[in-house]
C-alpha cells in the first residue's frame, strides 16, 4: 500500500542535541511538507520542497533543517536552536505544489526534550 | 492574511444526535477547502475538498457544505466510532507552494 511512513513513532531527547526525524513516501509524489501541531494551535509549516535538491522555509523554520536527496525521503533535522522542541511533528505529501490536491499525511512523531 | 477558525473547540453528542462543525475563513481567492479527520496520536486522515460556494461532499454520515465566508461538517446520526478532531484548511490562490492553512480544529465526543 502507498503512504507516508514516518519513523520513530516516538523520540526522547536532552536538550541542546540535535535529533534527527525520518519521513519516506511511496505515493512518487513530487511535493513533500513537515508541520508541527501543538495543543489549541493548528497545524503550523516548517519547511516544504517542491522537487529534489530544492526546499524552502515555512512560517517557524528557525531552528529546524531539512533535505531533499531523494524524491522519496525528506528528513527533518531539530537543531538545539530551537526554542521549544517538544511537539507532534507531521510529515505530509501531495502530487504536486501547483494543484489543489489534498495533503497524504503521516502517523506523526512525538518529540518530547528534556 | 489567510486565517481560518473553527467552533466549537469540543462538541460532545449522544449517539444519533445530529450538529454540525463550523469552519470561518478569510482568504485572498479560494483555491480549495479540506477537511481532515484526525484520531488521537495519528496523523490526519483527507475527508474532503471543496472549491467553489454552494459545492456539497457527502461521505456516509458526514457531509461538507462550502459559502463564500465559511464550511460547515454536518454529521448526520453520530456514531461513537466517529468520535476524533476534525480539521478544516484552505488554500489560496496566491500560494504557489500547496501550502495549506489550518484551523485549530473541533474535538468531537460521541457517547453511546
Amino acid at each position: 500500500d502507498g503512504g507516508i511512513t514516518q519513523s520513530p513513532k516516538y523520540l526522547f531527547r536532552k536538550e541542546g542535541q540535535n535529533v534527527t526525524l525520518s519521513c519516506e513516501q511511496n505515493l512518487n509524489h513530487d511535493a513533500m511538507y513537515w508541520y508541527r501541531q501543538d495543543p489549541g494551535q493548528g497545524l503550523r509549516l516548517i519547511y516544504y520542497s517542491q522537487i529534489v535538491n530544492d526546499f524552502q522555509k515555512g512560517d517557524i523554520a528557525e531552528g529546524y533543517s531539512v533535505s531533499r536527496e531523494k524524491k522519496e525521503s525528506f528528513p527533518l533535522t531539530v537543531t538545539s536552536a530551537q526554542k521549544n522542541p517538544t511537539a507532534f511533528y507531521l510529515c505530509a505529501s501531495s502530487i504536486d505544489r501547483q494543484s489543489n490536491s489534498p495533503l497524504h499525511f503521516g502517523n506523526g512523531t512525538r518529540l518530547t526534550v528534556t | 492574511e489567510d486565517q481560518v477558525t473553527q467552533s466549537p473547540e469540543a462538541l460532545r453528542l449522544q449517539e444519533g444526535e445530529s450538529s454540525s462543525l463550523n469552519c470561518s475563513y478569510t482568504v485572498s481567492g479560494l483555491r480549495g477547502l479540506f477537511w481532515y479527520r484526525q484520531d488521537p496520536g495519528k496523523g490526519p486522515e483527507f475527508l474532503f475538498t471543496l472549491y467553489s460556494a454552494g459545492e456539497e461532499k457527502e461521505k456516509e454520515r458526514l457531509k461538507a457544505t462550502l459559502t463564500k465566508k465559511e464550511s460547515f461538517l454536518h454529521i448526520t446520526a453520530p456514531k461513537p466510532e466517529d468520535s476524533a478532531t476534525y480539521l478544516c484548511a484552505v488554500q489560496g490562490v496566491a500560494s504557489n507552494t500547496g501550502k495549506l492553512i489550518f484551523g485549530q480544529g473541533t474535538t468531537l465526543q460521541v457517547k453511546p
